[in-house]
């Protein structure tokens, strides 16, 4: 179980395109939903945290205008990027924790974004 | 400020010769910590979890990782590396009550035959 899928793998877009990145908890309700993104050879760097049915909470720096966060439901939160440029590109991954402690994450298989 | 850290960048292991890969966190109380593993282009899959009690955590595929507090330590080890553990290996905090996950900036594992 705790199973999570994120759609597309990977996805190239063209400058000044929005691209929207679906991260689904399969078999659990997933009461808070995380956002990262991931440069080449690099760490895991947390975008946002969002809750279901509220407003995702940024990191700083993140831009919350730039980086859409909508988790409408206790299975899907999705990130759209709008206006993307070429410096957006990179490989973004969502996790889920579910209801109740000690809240594990459990991650998705990642995002590549290409943006030419 | 709360901090985890893996001071190796990348380690190179001989097949079958043991590992150890260091990980040190920075955190008021001792927080949950983490190992996951991530082949690339790939998300992370988690290795091992501790939460609390027993200090030596057995986790998939062979792996272990034993907490210290006194040394604020969470070594990762496996006794004989395969071929196919190569990958980046990521140690990661989060306090007890929160929801924030910190990840060391990872140690790239290469395993030569």
């Amino acid at each position: 179980g705790a199973v999570v899928s994120q759609h597309p793998s990977r996805v190239i877009c063209k400058s000044g395109t929005s691209v929207k990145i679906e991260c689904r908890s399969l078999d659990f309700q997933a009461t808070t939903m995380f956002w990262y993104r991931q440069f080449p050879k690099q760490s895991l760097m947390l975008m946002a945290t969002s809750n279901e049915g509220s407003k995702a909470t940024y990191e700083q720096g993140v831009e919350k205008d730039k980086f859409l966060i909508n988790h409408a439901s206790l299975t899907l939160s999705t990130l759209t990027v709008t206006s993307a440029h070429p410096e957006d590109s990179s490989f973004y991954i969502c996790s889920a924790s579910r209801r109740g402690g000690p809240y594990e994450q459990y991650f998705g298989p990642g995002t590549r974004l290409t943006v030419t | 400020a709360q901090s985890v850290t893996q001071p190796d960048i990348h380690i190179t292991v001989s097949e079958g010769a043991s590992l150890e890969l260091r990980c040190n966190y920075s955190y008021g109380a001792t927080p949950y910590l983490f190992w996951y593993v991530q082949s690339p282009g790939q998300g992370l899959q988690l290795l091992l979890k501790y939460f609390s009690g027993d200090t030596l955590v057995q986790g998939i595929k062979g792996f272990e990782a034993e907490f210290k507090r006194s040394q604020s330590s969470f070594n990762l080890r496996k006794p004989s590396v395969h071929w196919s553990d190569a990958a980046e290996y990521f140690c990661a905090g989060r306090n007890t009550g929160g929801f924030k996950t910190i990840f060391g900036a990872g140690t790239r594992l290469f395993v030569k035959a």
